[in-house]
């Protein structure tokens, strides 16, 4: 399975935008991008997916860059239910395959 | 109510002893995961079904086993449970077509 790199963590304050990076120079053309979330002694949930269209729902938006190498998930106000361990990961688009997790980035929301 | 619920919650035990973590889901879904997550750590995947006659391994399957009794229920089997097997357990489901997988709260299992 192809790799994701982000950063270990990161800061932000209450209220500002959040851009959260991930590079996955060796994606795959059916691979697509998921983006899960841990809150704090929480199972993971599910926040966003994309393949090569930019991406919004209620919870946040998965910008991807034209070559998909990378993407960024903005939260467009952080708050500090945000703060938690944002997952990276790349989902191949055939039906049997699954999810494998890496370290994430640990997002940390100041009041 | 919970759509994924795992039984128990906490579990202490000892080295040698046989354990089982059980799920349920009410979400009508066809595959279900089970992971493990060690501190600081993402998680990785053990087992997984994508449905009641499909059984999988996935990254780190030595030392347990499962059974998917029904669609609604998938359990984990530790058959002699030693203490690098400490960790928080996830059930998981998802339903074929769609992207998103559910987890449920988590099983801390401590083997001493």
């Amino acid at each position: 399975d192809a790799k994701t790199t982000q950063p270990n963590s990161m800061e932000s304050n209450e209220e500002e935008p959040v851009h959260l990076p991930c590079n996955h120079s060796t994606i795959s053309g059916t691979d697509y991008i998921h983006w899960y979330r841990q809150l704090p002694s929480q199972g993971p949930e599910y926040v966003i997916h994309g393949l090569t269209s930019n991406v919004n729902n209620r919870m946040a938006s998965l910008a991807i860059a034209e070559d998909r190498k990378s993407s960024t998930l903005i939260l467009h106000r952080a708050t500090l239910r945000d703060a938690a361990v944002y997952y990276c990961i790349l989902k191949n688009g055939r039906g049997y395959s699954t999810l494998t997790f890496g370290k994430g980035t640990m997002l940390l929301v100041s009041p | 109510d919970a759509d994924v619920t795992q039984t128990p919650r906490n579990r202490i035990t000892k080295t040698g002893k046989r354990i089982m973590l059980e799920c349920s889901q009410t979400k009508g879904h066809d595959r279900m995961y089970w992971y493990r997550q060690d501190p600081g750590l993402g998680l990785r995947l053990i087992y997984y079904s994508f449905d009641v006659k499909d059984i999988n391994k996935g990254e780190i399957s030595d030392g347990y086993s499962v059974s998917r009794q029904a669609q609604a229920k998938f359990s984990l089997s530790l058959e002699s449970a030693i203490p690098n097997q400490t960790a928080l357990y996830f059930c998981a489901t998802s339903l074929r077509g769609l992207n998103e997988q559910f987890f449920g709260p988590g099983t801390r299992l401590t083997v001493l």
